[in-house]
């Protein structure tokens, strides 16, 4: 069964440290896709990634990067240099074919960084 | 503008009187769906729908309906609302097709109260 977990409730960093948020995910599906959303205090869920089962480059974009590991079915989230307004909740989220594009989410990690 | 649209964006409401969620999207987007997110549990879909006239339940259907009758439309409706249904909804829209997977545009929310 589909499954994305997110073992950390909360960070709370200091700005200018890097953190990662980790995400783990369960499909029986070999074509999936996993995502990673970020929800602002505003409320708003804001896409950032989106990364198809075929393709395991790490992506970086700008201070965000991404490590895809599909041996240890991990898609986890780094911010290097955290700012103040990276604080938010993070969501990593799985799709796949199979379930019909049924989405799951994960329990989201509440980052908060101090200035 | 492109955007997903919903409302009301807030609602207190009794148990048992029926109400409906309305959800727009102007993208033309294929793929419509509804989440609620609560404490702890991150975003659970409830339904979604592929295209016009096909909708398939996700995690926590029970108690909700949907329709979709046109494209840029996806209603939630709740019967007969009882106070577990308090909740943030969220409707999102993606423009994917069966062979892809595109990330999904997200509303503003809409916190439900059920008395």
């Amino acid at each position: 069964a589909q499954k994305v977990t997110q073992a950390q409730t909360e960070i709370s960093v200091v700005e200018k440290e890097d953190v990662t948020l980790d995400c783990v995910y369960e499909t029986r599906d070999t074509t999936y896709y996993l995502f990673w959303y970020k929800q602002p205090p505003s409320g708003e869920l804001v896409f950032l990634i989106r990364r198809n089962s075929f393709d395991e480059q790490n992506e970086i974009s700008g201070r965000y990067s991404w490590n895809f590991q599909k041996s240890t079915s991990s898609f986890n989230f780094t911010i290097t240099a955290s700012q103040v307004v990276d604080s938010a909740v993070y969501f990593c989220a799985l799709s796949e074919p199979l379930g019909g594009f049924k989405t799951i989410f994960g329990a989201g990690t509440r980052l908060f960084v101090k200035a | 503008e492109a955007q997903v649209t919903q409302n009301p964006r807030y609602l207190i409401t009794v148990t048992g009187k029926k109400l409906t969620v309305t959800c727009s999207q102007n993208m033309n987007h294929e793929y419509m769906s509804w989440y609620r997110q609560d404490p702890g549990l991150g975003l659970r879909q409830i339904y979604y729908s592929m295209n016009v006239e096909v909708t398939d339940k996700g995690d926590v259907p029970e108690g909700y309906k949907v329709s979709r009758k046109e494209k840029r439309n996806f209603p939630l409706i709740l019967e007969s609302p009882s106070p577990n249904q308090t909740s943030l909804y969220f409707c999102a829209s993606s423009p994917q097709g069966y062979n892809s997977n595109q990330p999904q545009h997200f509303g503003d929310g809409t916190r439900l109260s059920i008395l």
